[in-house]
């Protein structure tokens, strides 16, 4: 049972659009990151969220935590080529106190 | 500063032919796991360390065996290898406990015929 379920789970567009990728569960988490894959490499954390309703911007990257901490979002506005990548969420469940990977969201994004 | 380096970056296997992955990282950190990456999955944790000396199973530990004799190292081995083990395996570390930034390599890809 995957207890983090990351939609959409692949993502093509054009250079200038705007995305949203969601990160969902039935859980609650203590807190929730995000975290940015390139072909060939290791995941490179982007940002941690730890407060229900919180928002952190990275940029051209929103990053919201839900009220409740059982999800998050992350908002790209006008994409770029550089924001190619596999995006995974990870976070701490609160009970068990374990980091749990999402199933990621592939992005590809065109000039 | 190396950060988390792994060797090797790509290994083919038989089936039933054992091998160790090494992952060594030099910012002093307390916590190394390992992970395995499939398609559609996310990442998987095998097993972790919390110290040198220690370790401690994760998600999917069958089939897998780790060791952590130095604390900038932590070695993943596979007795027996499956073709269920075909996949691409990240050595991670971080600073202390469970919610701080994690430090991954560049990863291994193994192909297990």
């Amino acid at each position: 049972t995957q207890l983090l379920e990351q939609s959409p789970q692949f993502l093509s567009i054009q250079e200038g659009e705007n995305l949203t990728v969601y990160c969902n569960s039935s859980s609650v988490f203590s807190s929730l990151q995000w975290y940015r894959q390139e072909p060939g490499e290791g995941p490179v954390l982007l940002v941690t969220v730890v407060t229900g309703g919180e928002v952190k911007k990275l940029k051209r990257l929103t990053f919201q935590f839900g009220d409740a901490r059982k999800d998050s979002s992350l908002h790209i506005t006008a994409a770029q080529p550089g924001d190619t990548g596999l995006y995974l969420c990870a976070g701490v469940h609160f009970n068990t106190d374990k980091l749990i990977f999402g199933t990621g969201t592939r992005l590809q994004v065109f000039p | 500063n190396a950060g988390v380096t792994q060797t090797p970056k790509f290994r083919v296997l038989k089936t039933g032919q054992s091998m160790t992955l090494l992952c060594a990282q030099d910012m002093n950190h307390e916590y190394m796991y390992w992970y395995r990456q499939d398609p559609g999955m996310g990442l998987r944790l095998i097993h972790y360390s919390v110290g040198e000396g220690t370790t401690a199973k994760g998600e999917v530990p069958d089939g897998y065996n780790v060791s952590r004799l130095k604390k900038q190292n932590f070695l993943l081995g596979l007795e027996s290898a499956a073709p269920s083990q075909t996949s691409v395996y990240f050595c991670a570390s971080s600073y202390s406990a469970v919610g701080y930034e994690q430090y991954f390599g560049p990863g291994t890809r193994l192909t297990v015929t």
